[in-house]
């Protein structure tokens, strides 16, 4: 089975510090995903990278940055976190021929205070 | 791009009844159409999914179907059980970019 591994379940940070989430997956994945989660919103795709120093902007980047310097880890950066910030966010990985299922990440709920 | 409507946004069901969640998509390009359940504390999980090729598919108690022309596809749950009950979202991707889109969502709540 396909695992993949966030860091923390839940953190709190406050407003203007710098926040690492890391996540890991295990499958060699090419591609990887970094969501948010609001209630009422779905998912929103914050970041993607289809492979190795690759990213793509996904639908709401602002706020947010990404580093993926080896194929397992993916990590979403905040860098002065702000209140509007708190959310739960999903890693994911995936497959890197076209369509295939995301696999996710159990989230880490973040409180910026 | 891709906008992809989820109904309900809460589904209440008694234990053994069918439960159906639809979704709509816009893009007519999309050709991949994946539903995943999250159940409390957990990452969503993928439960089924279809291609655009295939009219219906099933696996035991559930079952997708899809519409191309009229862009939309349902999940059906029959038989409904409490370990039912979890928030679901159904996906739209294709047309190159493989990025998928999500519905907003539906929580379904199974009654023993």
């Amino acid at each position: 089975d396909v695992k993949v591994t966030q860091s923390s379940r839940y953190l709190v940070k406050r407003t203007g510090e710098k926040v690492f989430l890391e996540c890991v997956q295990d499958m060699d994945h090419e591609n990887m995903f970094w969501y948010r989660q609001d209630p009422g919103l779905g998912l929103r795709l914050i970041y993607f990278s289809y492979d190795v120093k690759m990213k793509e902007k996904g639908d709401i980047p602002e706020g947010y940055s990404v580093s993926r310097e080896k194929k397992e880890r993916f990590s979403l950066i905040l860098e002065s976190a702000s209140t509007n910030q708190t959310s739960m966010y999903l890693c994911a990985s995936r497959i890197g021929t076209g369509n295939s299922p995301l696999h996710f990440g159990n989230g880490t709920r973040l409180t910026v205070t | 791009g891709e906008n992809v409507e989820q109904h309900p946004s809460t589904l209440s069901v008694q234990e053994g009844d069918s439960a159906v969640i639809k979704c709509t998509y816009s893009d007519s390009a999309s050709n991949y159409f994946p539903w995943y359940k999250q159940e409390l504390g957990k990452g969503p999980q993928l439960i089924i999914d279809i291609r655009s090729n295939v009219g219906e598919k099933k696996d035991q108690r559930i079952a997708v179907t899809l519409n191309k022309t009229a862009k939309h596809f349902s999940l059906h749950i029959t038989e409904t059980q409490p370990e039912d009950s979890a928030v679901y979202f159904c996906a739209a991707s294709g047309g190159g970019s493989y990025i998928p889109t999500f519905g907003r969502g539906t929580s379904l709540i199974v009654h023993p």
